[in-house]
């Protein structure tokens, strides 16, 4: 069973303030990274698949790093405005799998 | 509609009833899978079906779960004899194919609740 960690689980930043949050998965099982961000009342909607090490993705003001030597991702959110809180979720394409594995997610809240 | 679409949005049912969730997939796309998303838990995978192929069923949780897709396109989720435990978020999600670098495409849920 993969175990895919996200941190924080929650935080509250001030609307403007930039922030990043931090996915831990195993190394040796890797084949691709999924972000999808989760609006409360909406579905998930995709961010960003990454699949090399060194892979930066970036989306407006929302970019992501993957090192898969090490068995991390983070996400950046720049200049945090209300519209991006969500809860943002990692998830695990392991190798040999055709199935996601998920984080519980890191539940983000800008104030306005 | 362009997005995946699910049935009902809540379903509300007595222990012990069977329920039958509905998933239509985006068109075209040969992949879809079933997760669901129980209380302070993260999305747990249950299901997964390519194109004709015998579907992955390593997530579910028990035999009174089970699936079809028929025609590779609409599936259903159900399950029987309900308890408690069943009550989460039910997602299904399509995408193109199934490989590692595709994004996997949500619809609105099924939000279960098991009285």
């Amino acid at each position: 069973i993969l175990n895919v960690e996200q941190s924080p689980q929650s935080l509250h930043v001030q609307e403007g303030d930039s922030t990043n949050f931090t996915c831990s998965f195993p190394s040796s099982n890797f084949y691709a990274l999924h972000w999808y961000r989760w609006e409360t009342a909406k579905s998930p909607e995709a961010l960003f698949v990454m699949t090399l090490n060194g892979d930066e993705k970036k989306k407006g003001r929302i970019s992501a790093t993957l090192n898969t030597k090490e068995g991390y991702s983070y996400l950046y959110i720049k200049g945090s405005q209300p519209e991006d809180s969500a809860t943002y979720l990692c998830a695990l394409f392991g190798a040999g799998s055709y199935q996601l594995t998920f984080g519980k997610g890191t539940k983000l809240s800008v104030i306005p | 509609g362009a997005g995946v679409s699910q049935s009902p949005s809540n379903k509300v049912t007595e222990k012990g009833k069977d329920v039958e969730l509905r998933c239509d997939p985006i068109s075209g796309h040969t992949a879809l899978y079933w997760y669901r998303q129980s209380l302070g838990q993260g999305l747990e995978f249950l299901i997964y079906f390519q194109g004709n192929s015998a579907p992955d069923k390593s997530g579910l949780p028990s035999d009174r779960f089970s699936a079809e897709r028929t025609g590779g396109s609409v599936s259903t989720l159900t399950i029987q004899r309900t308890q408690q435990e069943d009550s989460a978020v039910y997602l299904c999600a399509s995408s193109l194919f199934s490989d590692s670098n595709q994004p996997q495409h949500f619809g609105d849920g099924t939000r279960l609740s098991i009285l």
